[in-house]
């Protein structure tokens, strides 16, 4: 399967300890996205890359929260101290992006519970 | 703005009819307009698109219409079948390299 890749699927996490994902994109992708997604809402835009540049990062997100991509191909999202409000569905995505606009391909997401 | 608007919430409708959601953003710089789908448990998965170039866009039993001067886009779906059952989003491209979602319409095909 040569198709977006997250791990761990499940974290349950207690409040107030660290958690780190992990995002294999599709191999030829520049870009990739991080969403958070909660029961009912459509997926909410965290934070993006182009290659291992991080060029935006969502004004609602924590301080907390930190995503990395250090040579442009796999990514970690990070939350440290977590809280109970930080339970939900972390998807990841990629796309290729040329000379214009190509879709997003998401992963399974991996889904955070906080204790 | 960033925002993108999207209703209904929740759509029933009988095996067979069509349905149409609409959506409406607000940043007149969004070019793309991508829909998902997205069943329970699992990832959204692109249906259809349309560029800001392009006014409608039909695939087989779907299709998407764009108004670039009001700043809506719907999605149509006629001869509605079960497997249609899902939740779908639109979404937009503000200035910047984003895609923003809408909260997603929960479509219920009636047997």
């Amino acid at each position: 399967d040569t198709g977006v890749s997250q791990n761990p699927r499940h974290k349950i996490t207690k409040r107030g300890q660290n958690v780190t994902f992990r995002c294999d994109p599709i191999s030829e992708h520049n870009r990739l996205y991080w969403y958070r997604q909660t029961l009912g809402q459509g997926p909410e835009f965290l934070t993006y890359f182009q290659n291992e540049a991080q060029l935006e990062k969502s004004r609602l997100l924590s301080d907390r929260f930190s995503a990395e991509r250090p040579k442009g191909s796999f990514s970690t999202l990070e939350i440290q101290r977590t809280e109970q409000g930080d339970s939900a569905m972390y998807l990841c995505a990629s796309s290729f992006q040329g000379s214009g606009w190509s879709p997003l391909h998401f992963g399974n997401g991996t889904r955070l519970t906080v204790t | 703005g960033e925002n993108v608007e999207q209703h209904p919430s929740t759509l029933s409708v009988q095996e067979g009819d069509s349905a149409v959601i609409k959506c409406t953003y607000s940043d007149s710089a969004s070019n793309y307009f991508p829909w998902y789908k997205q069943e329970l448990g699992k990832r959204p998965q692109l249906i259809i698109d349309i560029r800001s170039n392009v006014g409608e866009k039909k695939d087989q039993r779907i299709a998407v219409t764009l108004n670039k001067t009001a700043k809506h886009f719907s999605l149509h779906i006629t001869e509605t079948q079960p497997e249609d059952s899902a939740v779908y989003f639109c979404a937009a491209t503000p200035t910047g390299d984003k895609i923003i979602f809408g909260k997603g319409t929960r479509l219920h095909i009636l047997p």
